[in-house]
């Protein structure tokens, strides 16, 4: 597709269950990004995939966050044994440059909605 | 460390008013590269205007225009003449220069215009 796509678009589960968010960048893209959106929050930076180089995991808020980047290109976020206050939007962005220090801009798909109940 | 401040969470104007969207960062990075983002009720984020840190020159873009002051550390967003579909859910944004840096975001300002 020509954009950031993300499934599912809305997901609710209940507290201790595991989910998995999936996105899938724009081809060719080699910088992907996943943010956290909370209600009346800004974005949260989780992770970010730069080409074969070790994802920067920093954002992640606990060990219950996974993620992972196949083949470069589509990626999966984890989140095991849910909690309440993992309910947000989860947002993916691809870029196609290293950082942003060069085009810098990210494009974004239009999210994934938790409900974690 | 990184940190992006909007201290205007929520500002309502009526339409053709200017209103201006304040953003205030700090950086330790002497090269640093500062977005703005608009985020329509649909909830796609649409990019706006990427600025680096050695480009104080204000940029003007339609209505909106860009007020980069390094002296306080400020990045703000003018709207003139605002619209109806000016409507969203504006964010500031800051990337050090270090390749593979994430971008950090600020709240946001929610922006409502009423006709």
């Amino acid at each position: 597709g020509a954009g950031v796509s993300q499934s599912p678009s809305n997901k609710v589960t209940e507290k201790g269950k595991d989910v998995e968010l999936r996105c899938d960048p724009i081809s060719g893209h080699t910088a992907l990004y996943w943010y956290r959106q909370s209600l009346g929050q800004g974005l949260e930076f989780l992770i970010y995939f730069q080409g074969n180089s070790a994802p920067d995991k920093s954002g992640l808020p606990s060990d219950r966050f996974s993620a992972e980047r196949t083949g470069g290109s589509v990626s999966t976020l984890t989140i095991q044994r849910t909690q309440q206050e993992d309910s947000a939007v989860y947002l993916c962005a691809s870029s196609s440059s290293p950082g942003t220090s060069t085009t810098g801009e990210l494009f974004f798909g239009e999210g994934s909605r938790l409900t974690v109940l | 460390a990184q940190k992006v401040t909007q201290a205007q969470t929520e500002i309502s104007v009526v339409e053709k008013e200017d209103v201006t969207l304040d953003c205030v960062y700090e950086t330790r990075d002497t090269t640093y590269y500062l977005f703005w983002y608009k985020q329509p009720p649909s909830g796609e984020l649409v990019f706006l205007i990427r600025r680096n840190s050695f480009d104080e020159q204000n940029e003007i873009s339609g209505r909106y225009s860009w007020n980069f002051q390094k002296s306080t550390s400020s990045f703000n967003f003018t709207i003139t003449a605002s619209q109806v579909v000016d409507s969203a859910v504006y964010f500031c944004a800051l990337s050090e220069a270090q390749a593979g840096t994430a971008l950090i975001f600020g709240k946001g300002t929610t922006l409502s215009v009423s006709s």
